[in-house]
Formats: C-alpha cells, structure tokens, sequence
C-alpha cells in the first residue's frame, strides 16, 4: 500500500536562503508523485510532477524536485526563498498499488522570515 | 475562465441537519474527487468519480454521499450519520484518470454550530 511521510510539519527559513521540504513515500513499484501548493483558505495548485521522464522535475515559482529511487524520496527545493512562498506545501503518490488513487501527506507549512 | 467553482465559501449547519456543497467544473474533465481537509491531517478522499453515473468510496465515505448526474456536476452531502463534519472541504478534478494532475477549487468551510 502507498503512502506519503512528509517529515516537519513547519519548516522555517530566512528570505534568500535554500528552501528544502522533504518527502518520502513508499511503493513497490514507480509511482507518480506530485508537489502541490496551498496559500490561506484557498484550493491546491500544482507546482511540479513526475511521471518517470526525468528524475529532476522543474516546476513552477522556481521550485524542483528530485526522485530519488533507491531513497525513495521526492524533496522539494528552491536556491532562494520569497516572502511570497510562505504556504502550505502537500506530496502526493499514486501508483498501481494503491490502484492509482491519490494519497498526500500531512503537508509542511512553509514560512519566510525578512 | 475555465476553472472548478464551489459554493457556498462559508457554510453553518446545525447538528442532525443534511447539508450539501456544491461543485461545478467547466474544464470538461471526466474525473472529479472529495477531499476533507482537517488541520495536520494533510488532504483525505471522501469520494471520487471517474465517469458520469459512477463514483467510488474513498478512505472517508462514512456519512457522506455523492451523485454524478451531470459530467460538469458532482454535489457533496454531508449527513447527520457524520460525527464531525466541521471542516474544510476541497472538490477537484482531472482530465482524464486518477495519475493526472488535479485542479482544486477554492473549497467550502463547513461549520456544525
């Protein structure tokens, strides 16, 4: 069975420094895994996916991420925070196992001091 | 503008009263979820439909119903048999199967009074 561990539920960082959410799932077989972004009381957005094209997925707001296999891993990373990217970030996976239904973590709540 | 729209944004109910959400996509997807958002607990499926007339339990069915009369359409009831409905709830949809990339609505705040 499929699922997603996001590990801290708040991460902390400073205006311009390297933002890293982490993410780590497990699957037996390849899965599809998704970063979303959530700002107050809105709906999710996508900000990248990987569908085993490419292990480095480049998104949008200057995000990527990296699948890792043998980690089994998938962390989210930016060079340098904005103001503007404080917000909740969700993983998601949805492979075969789970019968392709969607599974996300708990989320990580992103925020960006001056 | 293309998009999924819910209504009402800010919904109160009484305890042992049915209430439904409402959710409306003009993207012509075929696949539309449920999600019930409670604080650190990330997003839990309640529903999802892949196709009209059809529509699947998720890890969260208990107390809730669904109906996909329409592929544009897919309303959300929630039941007295929900012992704690106050929440935030997300309607979504995708073009085609459940690996596609979801788009959300902005969701609907649920509160038993």
């Amino acid at each position: 069975a499929q699922s997603v561990t996001q590990l801290g539920s708040h991460v902390s960082v400073s205006e311009g420094a390297l933002v890293l959410l982490r993410c780590n799932y497990s699957s037996s077989v390849p899965p599809y895994l998704f970063w979303y972004v959530q700002y107050p009381n809105q709906g999710l957005q996508l900000l990248l996916k990987y569908t085993s094209a490419a292990t480095l997925v480049k998104g949008i707001n200057g995000f990527e991420a990296e699948f890792k296999k043998s980690e089994t891993s998938f962390h989210l990373t930016k060079p340098s925070a904005h103001m503007s990217d404080a917000a909740e970030y969700f993983c998601a996976v949805s492979e075969s196992g789970g019968s392709y239904i969607p599974t996300f973590g708990r989320g990580t709540s992103l925020i960006v001091h001056p | 503008d293309g998009g999924i729209t819910q209504s009402p944004k800010y919904l109160f109910r009484k305890e042992g009263q049915n209430v439904t959400l409402s959710c409306e996509q003009n993207l012509n997807h075929d696949a539309m979820y449920w999600y019930r958002q409670d604080p650190g607990q990330g997003l839990r499926l309640i529903y999802y439909s892949q196709i009209v007339n059809d529509f699947q339990k998720g890890d969260i069915a208990e107390g809730y119903s669904v109906s996909r009369e329409k592929k544009e359409s897919f309303p959300l009831t929630v039941t007295s048999a929900q012992k704690n409905p106050t929440a935030f709830y997300l309607c979504a949809s995708s073009p085609q199967g459940l690996t596609d990339t979801q788009y959300f609505g902005p969701g609907t705040r649920l509160t038993v009074l």
